[in-house]
């Protein structure tokens, strides 16, 4: 299978505990998005990189998330002192650049306990 | 900013019967738009697109959608649900220089017998 990998498919954390998502795009794409998807909504912007550099940051990414996609390919989320808030499913999705056309993961539910 | 507005966030259809899905973009510059569908714990998959050219878009599974703009808005149809049409559909235009999606809260279709 080529499309877009997601690890783990779910994670239950404690509060107050770090933990990271891993995110395999599709070969050659070079542009990689993140997304936050709570119970009822729609997914909502958190990131993207343009091979390795993350050219923007959504106001939702607070100072506990990071992103990093340190050579251009496969990138991961990581939350620090996670909250109950941040119990949801983190999407990834990636793009062959100026396509307009995103490809997505089956995402990583967190659950914060 | 693009948005769109998804009105119903619930639709219910008997199987073979004509689902229409409605989907309005705020916008005065039409802008590239999508429609994703998702099943229950899965990631989203392309339905369809509309870039330019015509304003009738085909997409898989049966289903279409037509660009309006003087109306602003881009409504799925499928002339006859199936029971596997059953799950949550999002419209979203693309937004920003990085080509991110910005999604509508989504509508769940329902299909009965």
């Amino acid at each position: 299978d080529t499309g877009v990998s997601q690890n783990p498919r779910h994670k239950i954390t404690k509060r107050g505990q770090n933990v990271t998502f891993r995110c395999d795009p599709i070969s050659e794409h070079n542009r990689l998005y993140w997304y936050r998807q709570t119970l009822g909504q729609g997914p909502e912007f958190l990131t993207y990189f343009q091979n390795e550099a993350q050219l923007e940051k959504s106001r939702l990414l607070s100072d506990r998330f990071s992103a990093e996609r340190p050579k251009g390919s496969f990138s991961t989320l990581e939350i620090q002192r996670t909250e109950q808030g941040d119990s949801a499913m983190y999407l990834c999705a990636s793009s062959p650049q100026d396509s307009g056309l995103s490809f997505f993961g089956q995402g990583t539910r967190l659950t914060v306990v | 900013a693009q948005s769109v507005t998804q009105l119903g966030s619930h639709v219910s259809v008997s199987e073979g019967a004509l689902v229409l899905l409605r989907c309005n973009y705020s916008s005065s510059v039409p802008p590239y738009l999508f429609w994703y569908v998702q099943y229950p714990n899965q990631g989203l998959q392309l339905l369809l697109k509309y870039t330019t050219g015509a304003t009738l878009v085909k997409g898989i599974n049966g289903f279409e959608a037509e660009f309006k703009k003087s109306e602003t808005s881009f409504h799925l149809t499928k002339p006859s649900a199936h029971m596997s049409d059953a799950a949550e559909y999002f419209c979203a235009p693309l937004t920003g220089g990085g080509n991110k999606l910005t999604f509508g809260t989504g509508t769940q279709l329902k299909v009965e017998l």
